[in-house]
């Protein structure tokens, strides 16, 4: 049983440049969250989504969007890049029925230049 | 707004101890807490979750409690290896916490078990 599965795992973007990252969650999950992690810190809440809506976000601007699709897999998109973003991005999958361990993917890591 | 504390510096423990970590919370009353373990360039990796009303909980070598008054948890590995060392996190829900809420994590606790 395959867990969080995240593409690329590196990525060097451009300042200015817009990047798509993606996530396909563990079977059976239905909710995915977004993290952003920079070196040295915890996990920073981007937003979640449940049912192809945005159910809830964190304090990130609007460049940072995101999508969920029918099979429960989801994208996050940021434009307009800034050094700033160049961190570890990580996708968690759960149940969205009951508070629940988070099942993490090993993450993208991008590099903003 | 919600606020997590972990012990920022590295914790070294001879192999065979009992580690202890904290996670220190304010301006919050969660209904769980969750203690994740990440290793260098890898996702957070799930360890325990404990519920507000319940006082401990455990897993093989893992102890966790859970004090609402001193808004505290504690997270223990006890006969400490080697392969314990990771760095652990502590994670609260950002909301009222009654579902699979988004998570506000602490900073971390870099864990380094001697020989």
């Amino acid at each position: 049983d395959a867990g969080v599965t995240q593409s690329p795992t590196h990525l060097i973007k451009t300042r200015g440049q817009q990047v798509t990252l993606r996530c396909s969650p563990k079977s059976g999950h239905d909710t995915v969250s977004w993290y952003q992690q920079a070196l040295g810190q915890g996990p920073q809440f981007i937003f979640q989504y449940y049912e192809e809506e945005e159910r809830q976000r964190g304090n990130f601007p609007d460049r940072f969007s995101g999508h969920q699709f029918p099979n429960y897999s989801s994208e996050l998109n940021v434009n307009a890049l800034l050094l700033g973003d160049s961190a570890l991005y990580l996708c968690a999958s759960s149940l969205a029925v009951r508070p629940y361990g988070y099942t993490f993917g090993s993450g993208t890591r991008l590099t903003v230049v | 707004s919600q606020k997590i504390e972990q012990n920022s510096e590295a914790l070294n423990i001879q192999e065979g101890k009992t580690a202890t970590l904290t996670c220190n919370y304010t301006n919050y009353s969660p209904a769980y807490l969750q203690w994740y373990r990440q290793d260098p360039g890898r996702g957070p990796v799930f360890l325990l979750l404990i519920r507000e009303n319940e006082k401990e909980k455990r897993k093989e070598r893992l102890k966790v409690t859970f004090d609402t008054t001193l808004k505290q948890s504690l997270f223990h590995i006890t006969a400490s290896q080697p392969a314990d060392s990771a760095t652990y996190l502590c994670a609260l829900p950002r909301d009222s916490g009654g579902g699979a809420d988004g998570l506000t994590f602490g900073k971390g606790t870099h864990l380094i078990i001697q020989p």
